[in-house]
């Protein structure tokens, strides 16, 4: 089946470090990939996404590419803030169409310290 | 909009006992999921509906679960009877399929659930 796997965390950085985070995925096909955040006591939101090979997505200083032939996702972001801190989630949606459920990686806790 | 909304947030009980989780999704999405997010298994899907009607429930460990969502904006997780094993941390998320696939999933704040 379908699975992401992305690096264990914690990751702690100190503030305006470089960011990356690994994810790479398993799935049948071209799924759709994306990233989200969750930040202390509240529910995941949609960092970025990509929907076919190469593209792009970004938001908020954070980028990732899809990367087909690597079948990775990997987020980058050049210079971290303390309000970085959180837990972030790569997840992928198969094709297919329709709206079905995300697979998600584990999580990795990113600590960013002044 | 108010977003996903999700009751009790958090929900302590004892092992045996019924526990029924809340989601109201975002007016106007066709589409809810639940969620279960815990340590030792990360976030894992566990049912999902489109129009009010369960399309995949091979999520759902056990028969002790069930889920109903009798209109569009209400949806109910039942655990019953509870065990120690069931606490973690159940999210709702909604989203509206459109002429553009995968679109966006909303989560709620979710609900921690504590079993004694």
């Amino acid at each position: 089946g379908d699975s992401v796997t992305q690096m264990e965390g914690p990751v702690t950085l100190s503030e305006e470090a470089f960011l990356t985070i690994n994810c790479t995925y398993t799935a049948t096909g071209y799924p759709s990939l994306f990233w989200y955040v969750q930040y202390p006591g509240e529910g995941l939101q949609l960092l970025l996404k990509a929907t076919k090979a190469d593209d792009k997505g970004s938001n908020k200083g954070f980028e990732a590419t899809y990367r087909k032939e690597t079948t990775s996702f990997h987020l980058e972001k050049g210079s971290v803030q303390v309000s970085d801190s959180a837990v972030y989630f790569c997840a992928l949606m198969p094709k297919g169409g329709g709206a079905d459920g995300l697979t998600f990686g584990k999580g990795t806790h990113l600590i960013i310290q002044p | 909009d108010a977003g996903v909304i999700q009751s009790p947030r958090h929900e302590v009980t004892e092992m045996g006992q019924e526990v029924t989780l809340r989601c109201k999704p975002i007016s106007g999405h066709d589409y809810l999921f639940w969620y279960r997010q815990t340590m030792m298994r990360g976030l894992e899907l566990l049912i999902y509906f489109n129009n009010n009607v369960p399309i995949d429930d091979s999520g759902m460990p056990e028969d002790r679960f069930s889920a109903k969502m009798p209109n569009a904006s209400f949806s109910t997780l039942k655990i019953q009877p509870s065990e120690p094993r069931d606490s973690a941390v159940y999210f709702c998320a909604s989203s509206s399929a459109g002429p553009i696939q995968h679109n966006e999933q909303f989560f709620g704040p979710g609900t921690r659930l504590t079993v004694l």
